[in-house]
């Protein structure tokens, strides 16, 4: 069964930093892309960020380029992303998905982060 | 790169069939064949419904299709169930430097 579960968010203040994981289980993590998506509050869906199977390639939203970054550990099974200089519109649930044929097929279940004074 | 743009709310009676829209450019829904659907009920993760326009995932109900003709792709339920209640978004792959996007986001109400 695949199973993927983020931990990491929590309340930090603006200008702050924070890093999410995502442990993944039950597939061959190597071999797929994998997402962030998010949430804020009461919004949509927004993708994030994703990152290719070996770490090679990584894409990025125009509102977090160059202040998070999206890494892997291949061997750990785990998916990572660096929130630097958090604003309050970052506030929102975090979710990691598997991409597999053009759509994210799996989800977890988000974690929270929290941007406020 | 702007959200897809999708109607705020849908609503049906159960039985009935809806449909969902989702209105993008040449430059995301109509140029590629990668719009995905997914649900999403209240405080849940989103579930994956439709991949490649059309496509259902193992394990997906029927009720469920999806289709595109030019900008526009959508999402139709059939035989409209209570459980159905949720949030419908769509996803596109997109050029420019955002290579993916959702759409607005669709609240399917069953009356």
């Amino acid at each position: 069964e695949v199973q993927l579960v983020e931990s990491g968010g929590g309340l930090v203040q603006p200008g702050g930093s924070l890093r999410l994981s995502c442990a993944a289980s039950g597939f061959s993590f190597s071999g797929y892309w994998m997402s962030w998506v998010r949430q804020a509050p009461g919004k949509g869906l927004e993708w994030v960020a994703i990152i290719k199977q070996d770490g090679s390639e990584k894409y990025y939203v125009d509102s977090v380029r160059g202040r998070f970054t999206i890494s892997r550990d291949n061997a750990k099974n785990s998916l990572y992303l660096q929130m630097n200089s958090l604003r309050a519109e970052d506030t929102a649930v975090y979710y990691c998905a598997r991409d597999n044929v053009d759509s994210r097929d799996y989800w977890g279940q988000g974690t929270l982060v929290t941007v406020s004074s | 790169q702007s959200a897809l743009t999708q109607p705020a709310s849908v609503s049906g009676s159960p039985g009935q069939s809806i449909t969902i829209s989702c209105t993008g450019t040449s430059s995301d829904v109509g140029g590629y064949n990668s719009v995905s659907w997914y649900q999403q009920h209240p405080g849940k993760a989103p579930k994956f419904m439709i991949y490649e326009v059309s496509n259902r995932p193992s394990g997906v109900s029927n009720r469920f299709s999806g289709s595109k003709s030019g900008n526009t792709a959508s999402l139709t339920i059939s035989g409209l169930q209570a459980e159905d209640e949720a949030d419908y978004y769509c996803c596109s792959y997109a050029t420019g430097t955002t290579p993916w996007v959702f759409g607005t986001g669709t609240k399917v109400t069953v009356l």
